[in-house]
Parts: structure tokens; sequence; C-alpha cells
């Protein structure tokens, strides 16, 4: 079965990096797009960023204004998002997602992980 | 781009019929047959329920539709059940040809009375 499981969260400082990872099992990792789709607390979804199957296109939301870098390893079965100049307004449970189509033929997120918190103090 | 619009509650008593609205754009609801809708219940993974508008993925009751018109989405769930009490939110694609961009919907809290 379909298994993503998100990591690397936690509570740093304002103006830090940190790295989440999210690992997948369970499907053929390569063949499908991967998301990661972030819920501050007591909030809503916010969509985060898409990275293609095969890595080379890789899209962000407007608010991130080049601070995330989504990217993965196929050989590995893992997804990656480096968050670069934290602020407060980061502070969310961030989830990994699955397309519903392999080959970025669906604009849909079929399967999630249990997501990462992380946390952002000033 | 803003989160498309939708009510922030919504109410039924078991068996009753209710309504979600997901207002966008021509940019984004209304431009594309791209629309989705999330159930998410307390401190759970959202769950992809309704996708290209009006598709159900396997497993998802038939008491779950999808529907649009014009800049506006909708879900609709019927025969209301006490574990449909849950948060609900629409996404739309929201890019062109060559930028791939999502937009959630602000989300709506679906109370069974």
């Amino acid at each position: 079965q379909v298994q993503l499981v998100e990591s690397g969260g936690g509570e740093v400082q304002s103006g830090t990096s940190l790295r989440l990872s999210c690992a997948a099992s369970g499907f053929t990792f390569r063949s499908y797009g991967m998301h990661w789709v972030r819920q501050a607390p007591g909030k809503g979804l916010e969509w985060v960023a898409v990275i293609s199957y095969d890595g080379n296109k890789k899209y962000y939301g407007d608010s991130l204004k080049g601070r995330f870098t989504i990217s993965r390893d196929n050989r590995k079965n893992i997804l990656y998002l480096q968050m670069n100049s934290l602020r407060t307004e980061d502070t969310a449970v961030y989830y990994c997602a699955k397309d519903l189509e392999y080959f970025d033929n669906s604009d849909y997120f079929d399967y999630w992980g249990l997501g990462t918190l992380v946390t952002v103090s000033s | 781009q803003s989160a498309l619009t939708q009510p922030r509650s919504v109410s039924g008593s078991p068996g009753q019929s209710v309504t979600i609205s997901c207002t966008g754009t021509g940019s984004d609801v209304g431009g594309y047959n791209y629309v989705s809708w999330y159930q998410q219940h307390p401190g759970k993974a959202p769950k992809l329920i309704i996708y290209d508008v009006s598709k159900r993925p396997s497993g998802v009751p038939d008491r779950f539709s999808g529907s649009k018109s014009g800049n506006t989405a909708s879900l609709t769930v019927s025969g209301l059940q006490p574990e449909d009490e849950a948060d609900y939110y629409c996404c739309s694609y929201a890019g062109d040809y060559t930028l791939r961009v999502y937009l959630f919907g602000t989300g709506t809290k679906v109370t069974v009375l």
C-alpha cells in the first residue's frame, strides 16, 4: 500500500533553514509528480510546490518568493523541501502528497502523508 | 493569487443534503475543469473525494457529488451521515500552459446536527 512519511520538522528560529523529507513506498515513485502542501495551525490548506516525476520541472506557490526548493531522489524514493530564510508565518504542518496519475497527467493529490510540524519562532 | 472562497460552515441533520460552494475566477475555477475536493477530519491528513469537477475516486460513497457553473464549483453531500462531519476544501488548477499552480479554498466545516 502507498505510504508517505514526512520527517525533518521541528522548532527553529526565524531566518534559519530546515530541510524536510518524505519517504515514499508502495508505488513506483519515479513515475509520479509529488507535491508539498502546508496547513498553519487552525487554518486552511495552502499548496506549496510540485516537482515532476523526473525532477526536471518545479513550480512554487506565489507566497514563497524563492525561499523554498523542492527536489527528489528517485533512487532513494525520497522527496525533499529545502526551506530557507524561515519566517514565523511559515509555521505549519507540512504534508507531502502524490499525484493521482503518473507522468504528471493529473492535478490532484490522492495520497497524503501524516505531515510534519514546523514551528518558526521569533 | 487569493484562496478560493468557501462558506465558513454549513450544517444539516442526518439524512439531509448540504451543498458547499467554492468561488474563484476565470483564471482558476472558471478557466479549467480541474477542480477537486478534499475531506479532512480533525488531526488527520486530507482525503481526495472528488476530482475533475465531478468524478469520485474508488471507495468514495456516491453520496458525494460535484458540479461547476462558471467561476463556482459545488460539493453536495446527500444523505448526511455522522462521519461526514469534517472540514472540506476545494482546490483548482490555476496555472497556464507553462506554469503549474494550484489554489485551495478557504475551507468549510460541515456539522451534522
